[in-house]
């Protein structure tokens, strides 16, 4: 059963706490993004990644960090910096190489912080 | 401002009836344009994907026009069942060197009820 998971599906911290959420594909995938999704506005890229050790900001990196020691992984942690980290959070996938290359999501994290 | 408009913001319609969705964007360089079904709680999943060269495509009861000179699009759902209430996400790939950077509307709610 291939595809993208996340988990946990919901997540409740503290203020003041680093959280980390995790995102696996077993679709081969070179490239693993990051978005943040709030009511009412578009998703935003917080990071992706094109290769394994390899990652680039997106626009909104501040207050997150993340990591791609393996092809099929890329944990997000969203740190006490991050000012409003309420959100839900979308992770996904692609070849890399070309813009038609398609995207494909996972069922996402609800992240509440207290 | 938001390189991809939306519109309506929500609407409700009765099951079987017909109904419209709007995008306009002004994302540039151009390199395709999707539509995509977000179920709520879940991550988006691809209706269609539009080239520029493309006008109308189709997949069963969605059908999406892509008007590349005056930069709107539309998705158009027949005969609307209770499985179509979601949010519908309008998302225009702009062109880089080897990938394409997703640019999101913040989407239609759509109701249909019995």
């Amino acid at each position: 059963d291939g595809g993208i998971t996340q988990s946990p599906k919901y997540l409740f911290r503290k203020e003041g706490q680093n959280v980390t959420l995790s995102c696996e594909q077993n679709l081969n995938h070179d490239a693993m993004y990051w978005y943040r999704q709030d009511p009412g506005q578009g998703l935003r890229l917080i990071y992706y990644s094109q290769i394994v050790n390899d990652f680039q900001k997106g626009d909104i990196a501040e207050g997150y960090s993340v990591s791609r020691e393996k092809k099929e992984s890329f944990p997000l942690t969203v740190t006490s910096a991050q000012k409003n980290p309420t959100a839900f959070y979308l992770c996904a996938s692609s070849i890399w190489g070309s813009s038609t290359y398609e995207q494909y999501f996972g069922p996402g994290t609800r992240l509440t912080v207290t | 401002k938001n390189q991809v408009e939306q519109s309506p913001q929500s609407l409700i319609i009765l099951e079987g009836k017909n109904c419209t969705l709007q995008c306009n964007y002004t994302v540039s360089p151009f390199s395709n344009l999707r539509w995509y079904k977000q179920d709520t709680g879940r991550g988006p999943v691809s209706l269609t994907i539009m080239t520029f060269s493309e006008n109308t495509k189709s997949n069963g009861r969605y059908t999406a026009t892509l008007d590349a000179d005056t930069k709107q699009s539309s998705l158009h759902i027949t005969a609307s069942q209770l499985s179509d209430s979601a949010s519908y996400i309008c998302v225009v790939i702009r062109q880089t060197d080897s990938w394409g950077k997703l640019q999101f509307g913040s989407g239609t709610q759509v109701v249909v009820t019995p």
